[in-house]
């Protein structure tokens, strides 16, 4: 099987622009989850998905938004991008269920925001 | 508040020694843990998890250790080759359909 696919790769912005990331699960995964990593920070939770329903949403301003499709293809959204937002982008699939969340997760590279 | 621990940002071993890294995590109700590794440019790589109705557990060449008395988790590595040189993260699920990691931990393998 494929692995977990984030587009872009990388990608540089300006204060105050939007972007959007992209997420392809493994095929068969239907929960995904995203993850900010930063030096300073390590690995915060954004929010996890599973079947079009947002099921926990990480300590993140409302600037952060997500949503996934009913392939289960996830995007990010981050709009008015502050210099605080250039972090590794991380998406993670998995094979839980809808009553269950207790299978590893599956990352993709992810994608490198720079916030200029 | 949420989180999961780790003892030391870094560690250093000699080939061949073996390697055990520590982890502390706050949460009680955790019911499932994991340990992942990242190596530089990728993201996280499951290695192994263990499930809180067990104490240990073994792959190959590592072994998870859950002591929930004491709230902590290890992670060792037998015969720790430079392939193995990476940052490892203990990582826990309390139930809320979220993974919580810890700050990770630096392993260097000495050839």
């Amino acid at each position: 099987k494929a692995g977990v696919t984030q587009t872009p790769r990388y990608l540089i912005k300006t204060r105050g622009q939007q972007v959007t990331l992209s997420c392809s699960p493994i095929s068969g995964h239907r929960s995904v989850s995203w993850y900010q990593q930063t030096p300073g920070q390590g690995l915060q939770f954004l929010f996890e998905y599973f079947s079009e329903t947002q099921r926990n949403k990480g300590n993140f301003p409302g600037r952060f938004s997500g949503r996934q499709f009913s392939n289960s293809r996830s995007e990010m959204n981050v709009s008015t991008l502050e210099l605080g937002d250039s972090a590794l982008y991380l998406c993670a699939s998995s094979s839980d269920t809808a009553s269950s969340y207790n299978s590893p997760l599956h990352f993709g590279n992810g994608t490198r925001l720079t916030v200029t | 508040g949420e989180s999961v621990g780790l003892h030391l940002p870094t560690l250093s071993v000699q080939e061949g020694d073996n390697s055990i890294i520590n982890c502390a995590y706050s949460n009680s109700a955790s019911d499932y843990f994991i340990w992942y590794k990242q190596e530089s440019g990728k993201g996280p790589q499951f290695i192994i998890d263990i499930r809180s109705n067990m104490d240990k557990r073994q792959g190959q060449r590592v072994t998870v250790l859950l002591n929930k008395t004491v709230k902590h988790l290890s992670l060792q590595i037998a015969a720790t080759q430079p392939g193995d040189s990476a940052v490892y993260f203990c990582a826990e699920n309390t139930g809320g359909f979220k993974t919580i990691f810890g700050a990770g931990t630096r392993l260097f393998v000495k050839a």
